[in-house]
């Protein structure tokens, strides 16, 4: 089975860092995606892990462990825009169909100016 | 970067009737296709994955004879929602994959679905 937890709303203060964790359990396990969607919009890719450690990008870094099951999402410096719903995603290879791609529910974050 | 497009962007139709939504990747070639289905303030549900040329593969619960899909060439994937009722209104996102390091895929602006 697979079952991806997020937390449902988080709020903070622009200007400031918020961190999105994500806990995961999938049979099989090839990446783990992040994604920001703004509301009645499309998600828009944001990073991709696949081995331990942090990834860089911008204000965006984003952190796995895979034996823990575990990544998060730091934004630094949250700017009003950041204002959205951030999903967490796995790609599961249990089924040999190693594309496909299984999405959490979803974080809603609020800016707060 | 990859583009993907939809088409419709929105459509509003009456119950009964059935509603094609196409799915493109403009510029490059995209061996698997998926669709995706998102009721308002829910993630994205997984619907099922199209590879061009053959069946697609329905995820479970998903009835396969109301969501048809055809996925007739690397560039262009259909999802047809055949007698659509009320509780089919939603928002359905399409994404295309591009094999490589990152398996990334790309998403389409997604349409909205309304039944009347």
């Amino acid at each position: 089975g697979q079952n991806i937890d997020q937390p449902t709303e988080m709020t903070a203060t622009e200007g400031a860092i918020v961190q999105i964790n994500c806990t995961y359990q999938t049979s099989g396990f090839n990446g783990l995606f992040w994604y920001q969607q703004h509301a009645g919009e499309a998600p828009t890719f944001l990073s991709y892990n696949v081995l331990d450690g942090l990834e860089e990008k911008g204000r965006f870094s984003s952190f796995l462990s895979r034996s823990k099951g575990y990544s998060y999402l730091l934004l630094k410096e949250l700017q009003m825009k950041d204002s959205a719903s951030y999903l967490c995603a796995v790609r599961d290879g249990s089924e040999n169909r190693d594309d496909k791609i299984i999405f959490g529910k979803g974080t809603r974050l609020h800016i707060l100016p | 970067g990859a583009v993907v497009s939809q088409h419709p962007s929105w459509v509003i139709c009456k119950s009964g009737t059935s509603v094609k939504i196409e799915c493109r990747s403009l510029d490059f070639q995209a061996t698997t296709m998926f669709w995706y289905r998102q009721f308002p303030k829910q993630s994205l549900m997984l619907m099922a994955t199209s590879n061009e040329g053959s069946k697609a593969t329905y995820e479970q619960g998903v009835e396969k004879d109301k969501f048809l899909i055809n996925h007739a060439s690397l560039t262009l994937s259909t999802l047809t929602v055949t007698s659509a009722h009320p509780e089919d209104s939603s928002f359905y996102i399409c994404s295309a994959g591009v094999r490589g390091l990152k398996n990334e895929q790309f998403f389409g602006p997604g349409t909205r679905l309304t039944v009347l």
